[in-house]
């Protein structure tokens, strides 16, 4: 069973600071891997994605994948409170499988 | 009309009852996939066609039939189901797999099962 591993949380953090959200796969097989947010009632909307080892930076997000240890992160710097949401990981192994975490929820204190 | 629309956006039935819930891509993908989403579970994957031919069919209950007439329009017919069918029901598109496609989705159709 292919699985993709996430904190529940909520991970809480002032405003302003770093939020770091983590998430491990199985699948040695993945080949694309996605970071979605998910506001209460709304649907996932991509916020990163990555494909090969090492850091991507977008704005004030950036991903991290090492495929050694199977292990994906997303950094948020300056954190707000609109970033207080559900971050969903998700892993593509092939044939159309995106498998996705349980979902971290981040709560940024103002 | 842009990106992937779904109707309606909250339905409440009963267990004998039949409803549809329909999606329309504006894209021009040529993938589409239902995922049910559960309280505190993952998405999971219920349905995909790729090119209106079904690709996936994840071991889902009879009760839910999909419906895909052409690579811009998806359906799922509902009938005779369970409280525990209750959800959201998301709908999404894709270019077809190549590794780098992403995911984008409808705003979802919330499924009271009464």
């Amino acid at each position: 069973q292919k699985e993709v591993e996430q904190n529940s949380g909520p991970l809480s953090v002032p405003e302003g600071a770093i939020a770091s959200l983590n998430c491990t796969y199985s699948d040695r097989g993945s080949q694309s891997f996605f970071w979605y947010r998910q506001y209460s009632g709304k649907s996932p909307e991509l916020i990163m994605s990555i494909y090969s080892n090492g850091d991507k930076e977008d704005g004030r997000f950036t991903a991290q994948l090492n495929k050694a240890s199977q292990y994906v992160s997303l950094l948020i710097r300056d954190s707000q409170p609109s970033d207080s949401a559900t971050y969903l990981c998700a892993v593509y192994s092939g044939t159309y499988k995106y498998i996705f975490g349980t979902g971290t929820r981040l709560k940024v204190l103002a | 009309e842009t990106g992937v629309t779904q109707t309606p956006r909250h339905l409440v039935m009963g267990m004998t009852n039949k409803k549809s819930l329909k999606c329309e891509q504006h894209l021009g993908h040529n993938a589409m996939y239902w995922y049910k989403q559960s309280a505190k579970k993952p998405l999971e994957l219920m349905f995909v066609y790729s090119l209106e031919e079904r690709v996936e069919n994840n071991s889902v209950p009879s009760r839910f039939s999909p419906e895909c007439p052409n690579s811009s329009h998806l359906f799922l017919h509902l009938h005779t189901l369970q409280p525990e069918d209750s959800a959201l029901y998301l709908c999404a598109s894709s270019h077809p797999p190549g590794g780098a496609n992403v995911l984008t989705f409808g705003a979802g159709s919330r499924l009271t099962v009464l």
